[in-house]
């Protein structure tokens, strides 16, 4: 079946740019998505990225992605204390409108 | 807009007794919604798939009996979890996608309910 994969941890000093990494087995993926999930809380969209793209920047984020590769990658420029939070990337089924999201990256974001 | 709330947000209640969550999408209509668990420090697993007006269809070992799913409106959404029991305590989410889709067919989630059985 499909999977979607991430490291599961990431710590960076605030200031410093943040990647996260997130592979996924799907070739017929139309678009992928990354999620933001603070404690106790729902995901929160951040950005998204069709898959004839290999490239999308929204302010402090950029993600890039590798087709060939299936990999998929999100930068977050100058980190925060407030981007604390576990990152879920998706995969997003062209024919069921299912998402297939990824283990889940906790940043941890230190002064 | 494209707002999803979900009731109750926190619950605690006996095993063996039943559980109902509600999901609402607040300004705009649903045709389907999902249903997910999410267990502590783990991924979102989706367990079903609700169709107004129609049967919920159900992923790989998620039990149907158990985990009853209405969809009467087009707004709403219920999950009841049946004879609940303490390995049912989740992080329950759901998800709605709006009937005139957008380029991205894009999901909307709720907040999430925590459902503890003692």
């Amino acid at each position: 079946g499909e999977d979607v994969e991430q490291s599961l941890f990431l710590s960076v000093r605030e200031g410093d740019s943040s990647v996260i990494n997130c592979t996924y087995t799907d070739s017929s993926s139309t678009y992928l998505y990354w999620y933001k999930q603070e404690p106790g809380a729902g995901l929160q969209l951040l950005t998204y990225i069709f898959s004839n793209m290999d490239m999308k920047q929204d302010q402090r984020l950029t993600v890039l992605l590798n087709k060939k590769d299936k990999h998929l990658s999100l930068r977050i420029a100058d980190t925060q204390t407030g981007d604390s939070a576990i990152y879920f990337c998706a995969d997003a089924h062209p024919n069921t409108d299912k998402l297939i999201f990824g283990t889940g990256t906790r940043l941890q974001v230190f002064p | 807009g494209a707002v999803v709330s979900q009731h109750p947000s926190r619950v605690i209640c006996k095993s063996g007794t039943s559980v109902k969550i509600e999901c609402r999408s607040l300004d705009f209509q649903a045709t389907t919604m999902f249903w997910y668990r999410q267990f502590p420090k783990q991924s979102l697993m989706l367990m079903a798939t609700s169709n107004e007006g129609s049967k919920a269809t159900y992923e790989q070992g998620v039990e149907k009996d158990k985990f009853l799913i209405n969809h009467a409106s087009l707004t709403l959404s219920t999950l009841t979890v049946t004879s609940a029991h303490p390995e049912d305590s989740s992080f329950y989410i759901c998800s709605a996608l709006p009937s005139v889709r957008g380029q991205r067919n894009e999901q909307f989630f709720g907040p999430g309910t925590r459902l503890t059985v003692l």
